[in-house]
Order: structure tokens, then C-alpha cells, then sequence
């Protein structure tokens, strides 16, 4: 089981350049999650999907930031434009189905708007 | 008030010490209680789930108390490894993380 995977794992722009983040979910789980992490805010919750339908995207800062699950295996997150305060850590989660369980987490991307 | 509240510490303690950490929640609602653990640097890994009978798993035991609202992780003979910041975790319709609260294990 190869897990959650991120991709990149690191990402230096420009202020006012689209930013694209990639996740490729764990197979056969059927919940994918958008986090991302700063030392201000903790772990925030962006917008969460379920069998590829966008369950609740209240956590979604502002009209720049979009996400997309066109299939169960891929899931983007897009920031146009990219401003400084969007530097954080961007996770990507999954779960399998199942009310409560776990979740298992990719190894995020780092990502500095400068 | 924020939903799961947690001292973010941190807790110095020297090797082989029993610690404990609380946290409280104030969503009646929520079904199911984690604790995860996190590395510098690293993603969240769950540690363990939380059941109101108690549960545990080596030198790690969970605790939940729905009347109080609360949840506790102990660690008992801390080891240089158990150093990482622990974050409290319920779920309602989604998983919701605490601030977390860092551990330092000193030899």
C-alpha cells in the first residue's frame, strides 16, 4: 500500500502565480480531505469530499482557492492568484468508508508564496 | 470557544516519566474520539482511537469522558521517541484537530 501521495512536496512561487496541489487518495477509499496547517491556525479543514462529490467546502478561504475530484483516484487543490499568507503546509487526507474511522494523511506540501 | 481545546504545553519531562494530557470538546454531538501524533515536519498519524470504557495500547492509555466532555492520553515509561506533538481529535460528520500539545522527552 503505497499510502497518500502528495505531490510536489515542496513549492516556491511568486506572489500572483497559480499554484496547483496534486493527492492521489489510498485505493479503495471512498473520503478525501483538503487540510491545510500553520502555526497560527493548526490543522484547518479546507473541503472534504465523498465518492468524489464535494461534501462541505466551508473551509475554503476565498474565491482563489478551488479543488476538483474529477475521479477516485486523483484530487487537485488550485490557488489563483497565490498570495504570501497562503504559505502553509497542505495535507491531503483519505478514508475508507465507514463513519469515525481514521484517517491517513499524505506527507504534505510545503508551500511558500514569496 | 474553539471546538477541542488543548494546553499546547509544552511538557518537559525526563525519560521514563508517566505523563498525561487532557483535552476537552464542546460538540455534544461527536461520535468518535482520536489521538494523533505528529513529527516535526511530518503529516498527522493516528495513535490511537478513544472508547469511553478506556482503552489502551502498550504504554499508552486513552480515556473518554462524554459527561465532562473530555478526553486524556497517557504515557507511561516515556521514552526519547514518545517526543512529538499530540493532537486530539473528534469526529462529528468530520475529523476536527486540537492545537496539539508538544512533548519533549529529555534523557
Amino acid at each position: 500500500d503505497a499510502g497518500v501521495i502528495q505531490s510536489p512536496r515542496h513549492e516556491v512561487t511568486e506572489m500572483g502565480q497559480e499554484v496547483t496541489l496534486r493527492c492521489k487518495p489510498i485505493s479503495g477509499h471512498n473520503s478525501l480531505f483538503w487540510y491545510r496547517q500553520t502555526m497560527m491556525r493548526g490543522l484547518e479543514l479546507l473541503i472534504y469530499f465523498n465518492n468524489n462529490v464535494p461534501i462541505d467546502d466551508s473551509g475554503m478561504p476565498e474565491d482563489r482557492f478551488s479543488a476538483k475530484m474529477p475521479n477516485a483516484s486523483f484530487s487537485t487543490l488550485k490557488i489563483q492568484p497565490s498570495e504570501p499568507r497562503d504559505s502553509a503546509v497542505y495535507f491531503c487526507a483519505s478514508s475508507p468508508p465507514g463513519a469515525g474511522t481514521g484517517y491517513t494523511f499524505g506527507s504534505g506540501t510545503r508551500l511558500t508564496v514569496v | 470557544r474553539k471546538e477541542v481545546e488543548q494546553d499546547p504545553g509544552p511538557f518537559n519531562v525526563p525519560e521514563g516519566a508517566t505523563v498525561a494530557f487532557n483535552c476537552t470538546y464542546s460538540n455534544s454531538a461527536s461520535q468518535s474520539f482520536f489521538w494523533y501524533r505528529q513529527d516535526c515536519r511530518k503529516e498527522p498519524k493516528l495513535l490511537m482511537s478513544v472508547y469511553s470504557s478506556g482503552n489502551e495500547d502498550g504504554r499508552f492509555t486513552a480515556q473518554l469522558n462524554r459527561a465532562s466532555q473530555y478526553i486524556s492520553l497517557l504515557i507511561r515509561d516515556s521514552k526519547l521517541s514518545d517526543s512529538a506533538t499530540y493532537l486530539c481529535v473528534l469526529y462529528g460528520n468530520k475529523l476536527v484537530f486540537g492545537a496539539g500539545t508538544i512533548l519533549r522527552v529529555k534523557s
